[in-house]
């Protein structure tokens, strides 16, 4: 069964600086999403990648997958408060419906 | 073009009652699933529906919940004689799931957050 785990789960970190949130899943996934979530809001669709080595960025975020790693990482440069939010990264397996969700983590930045 | 709908947005209820929680997908969309988020905590898959159809429940308790999405309306979670542990958010989300499309990401409503007393 596929389980999907994020670390850290708690991120506190100054303006400005780079961190990177990691994603590991178990089994073999042919997608793997990330998301984000503010309090109290619904789940906003950031990057869906789907191949081995993929990289998408947007703005000071960018995300990677390693499908022989089976690890994912999101990748934040110079941050600044607006990107405090909850992270998901999910993933799914071919020929089942199922997106499973990792735990998220919880990004604070201060300014 | 409507997001996913949900309602209603907070719903209280007693201990024993029962809950019915609405989800109106993407026009479009024949997909639903269903997850709950308790708080501090990921969102746990429930249930996947296409339009009359229950294609996987393996998410959801067996006893006290049931699931639905009819050929016209919305899908319906439905939660009978609540307890306090069933007090959570539970988001719907929708997928077009189309030939050429099927790794388009979920779009998500903006949940009904379930209080028991």
């Amino acid at each position: 069964e596929l389980k999907v785990e994020q670390n850290p789960l708690f991120l506190s970190m100054q303006e400005g600086k780079n961190y990177t949130i990691y994603c590991n899943y178990s089994t073999t996934s042919d997608r793997l999403y990330w998301y984000r979530q503010d309090p109290g809001k619904s789940l906003e669709s950031l990057f869906v990648l789907l191949s081995n080595g993929a990289v998408k960025q947007e703005g000071r975020l960018m995300a990677s997958l390693d499908t022989k790693a089976r690890l994912s990482t999101l990748h934040i440069t110079a941050a600044v408060h607006d990107l405090s939010a909850t992270y998901f990264c999910a993933a799914g397996t071919s020929g089942t419906y199922k997106y499973i969700f990792g735990t998220g983590t919880r990004l604070k930045v201060l300014a | 073009n409507a997001g996913v709908m949900q309602n209603p947005r907070h719903l209280v209820r007693r201990r024993g009652q029962e809950a019915r929680l609405r989800c109106s997908p993407v026009k479009g969309h024949s997909h639903v699933y269903w997850y709950r988020q308790l708080p501090e905590e990921g969102l746990k898959f429930m249930v996947y529906l296409q339009k009359e159809n229950i294609i996987d429940e393996s998410g959801m308790p067996k006893e006290r919940f049931s699931a639905e999405f009819p050929k016209e309306g919305p899908s319906i979670l439905r939660i009978q004689q609540v307890v306090r542990g069933d007090s959570a958010a539970y988001f719907c989300a929708s997928s077009p799931r189309i030939t050429g499309d099927e790794h388009s990401p979920l779009h998500f409503g903006n949940g009904t957050r379930l209080t028991v007393t």
